[in-house]
């Protein structure tokens, strides 16, 4: 099936550990985003990436890191530089086109300890 | 950046017409108007967009004013199904696509 998968899909982790969510398309699309939402709140920029070996920070990219070696491929690690990385993380494609739009995964929630 | 404003909350009865406003009163000339909707924990989903005219597809439809200050979502006959958190965006123009989200409204469809 064409689509996005986020990876792990639950997350816990310890103070101090750094920690990869992966995200994995098939969809042929140019452009990757990942988005933080914590509850009750709406989403908030963390990265985005428009084409292979670019990519650009969001509003909250502190304590974040990714990369983009691969179309397919776009993975966030969140750091131990990170105050307060319990979250929930979505990530999304988009195609080249200027009105293409976002297609999300169905996120990870990663819990820190 | 364009921003958006939404009220926080609506209520609507099951089978009618859901109307959600959406402000984005410095929205530029060459900028669209996105609304994705979110059902608690799982990824927001795409509805509809426009520019300038009004848009209809099979879930929803788009009317903006005239100057383009803002926008209303319309759900012709709302469902239980349809309870969600609904966001207005604007694609920010550039700056390769960047997409900001505000708050949204949490739309609750009544019984």
């Amino acid at each position: 099936d064409g689509g996005i998968t986020q990876s792990p899909k639950y997350l816990f982790r310890k103070e101090g550990q750094n920690v990869t969510l992966s995200c994995e398309q098939n969809l042929n699309h140019d452009a990757m985003y990942w988005y933080r939402q914590d509850p009750g709140q709406g989403l908030r920029l963390i990265y985005y990436s428009q084409i292979v070996n670019d990519f650009q920070k969001g509003d909250i990219a502190e304590g974040y890191s990714v990369s983009r070696e691969k179309k397919e491929s776009f993975p966030l690690t969140v750091t131990s530089a990170q105050k307060n990385p319990t979250a929930f993380y979505l990530c999304a494609t988009r195609t080249g086109a200027n009105t293409g739009e976002l297609f999300f995964g169905e996120g990870s929630r990663l819990t820190v300890l | 950046d364009a921003k958006t404003t939404q009220p926080p909350s609506m209520d609507c009865a099951e089978g009618r017409a859901a109307n959600l406003p959406c402000n984005h009163s410095t929205i530029s000339g060459n900028e669209y108007v996105y609304w994705y909707r979110q059902i608690h924990s799982q990824g927001p989903q795409y509805i509809i967009h426009g520019l300038k005219n009004n848009e209809t597809n099979e879930m929803a439809s788009l009317i903006i004013t005239e100057d383009r200050k803002s926008s209303t979502l319309i759900l012709p006959h709302a469902t239980l199904r349809d309870t969600a958190v609904y966001y207005c965006i604007v694609r920010v123009s550039g700056q390769g696509g960047k997409l900001i989200f505000g708050q949204g409204t949490e739309l609750s469809v009544k019984p």
